[in-house]
């Protein structure tokens, strides 16, 4: 088990690129999760997917924002047409859900966005 | 939604004294809340977490305090040591029965502890 991997781990952009991230969680773990951090602010939350299936969307996640986990393994995140206000660490974590809750995410070490 | 507010945001103690961070949070359904250690780089790591059923828990030199009341929860940490310096976040969600909410964090304090 070597945790939640993310790539790349810092990425500069262009503003008005497209940008793709990818998450890897743990293998046992059935649910991921994105949260994007910025600077001086806790994580806050953009999607889930428990298995291949999208269960939930923040309203932070523009519809320039897609993610996917196509078969319930890694994920990845998208977004397209980039702006300097999305600008910001972007983590993955994940967790097993079992009969009697899920708790503990582990998180993994982010991917740093810089949109110029 | 809910809210969580955290406080202090910047926290300096020597080496040895304790440190205390607390937290309050306003949906009273959250029952889950734990707490992250963010070091510089890294993505936050779970140090502790406690469930509202229970009002404290312990693990060596860390504790966590729940007051389902008042909707609060604090960190307290002894005998503090320099590899202790890094940004906590407190965090709250609603689990039930296998559904979890997702977690809401509060805003982070940055804890350094001075040799």
């Amino acid at each position: 088990d070597t945790g939640v991997s993310q790539n790349p781990r810092h990425k500069i952009t262009k503003r008005g690129q497209n940008v793709t991230f990818r998450c890897d969680p743990i293998s046992e773990h059935n649910r991921l999760y994105w949260y994007r951090q910025t600077l001086g602010q806790g994580p806050e939350f953009l999607t889930y997917f428990q298995n291949e299936a999208q269960l939930e969307k923040s309203r932070l996640l523009s519809d320039r924002f897609s993610a996917e986990r196509p078969k319930g393994s890694f994920s990845t995140l998208e977004i397209q047409r980039t702006e300097q206000g999305d600008s910001a660490m972007y983590l993955c974590a994940s967790s097993l859900a079992a009969g009697v809750g899920i708790y503990g995410y582990t998180f993994g070490s982010g991917t740093r966005l810089t949109v110029v | 939604g809910e809210n969580v507010e955290q406080h202090p945001s910047t926290l300096s103690v020597q080496e040895g004294d304790s440190a205390v961070i607390k937290c309050t949070y306003s949906d009273s359904a959250s029952n889950y809340f734990p707490w992250y250690k963010q070091e510089l780089g890294k993505g936050p790591q779970l140090i502790i977490d406690i469930r509202s059923n229970v009002g404290e828990k312990k693990d060596q030199r860390i504790a966590v305090t729940l007051n389902k009341t008042a909707k609060h929860f604090s960190l307290h940490i002894t005998e503090t040591q320099p590899e202790d310096s890094a940004v906590y976040f407190c965090a709250a969600s609603i689990n039930y029965g296998g559904s979890q909410g997702n977690l809401i964090f509060g805003k982070g304090t940055k804890l350094s502890v001075k040799p």
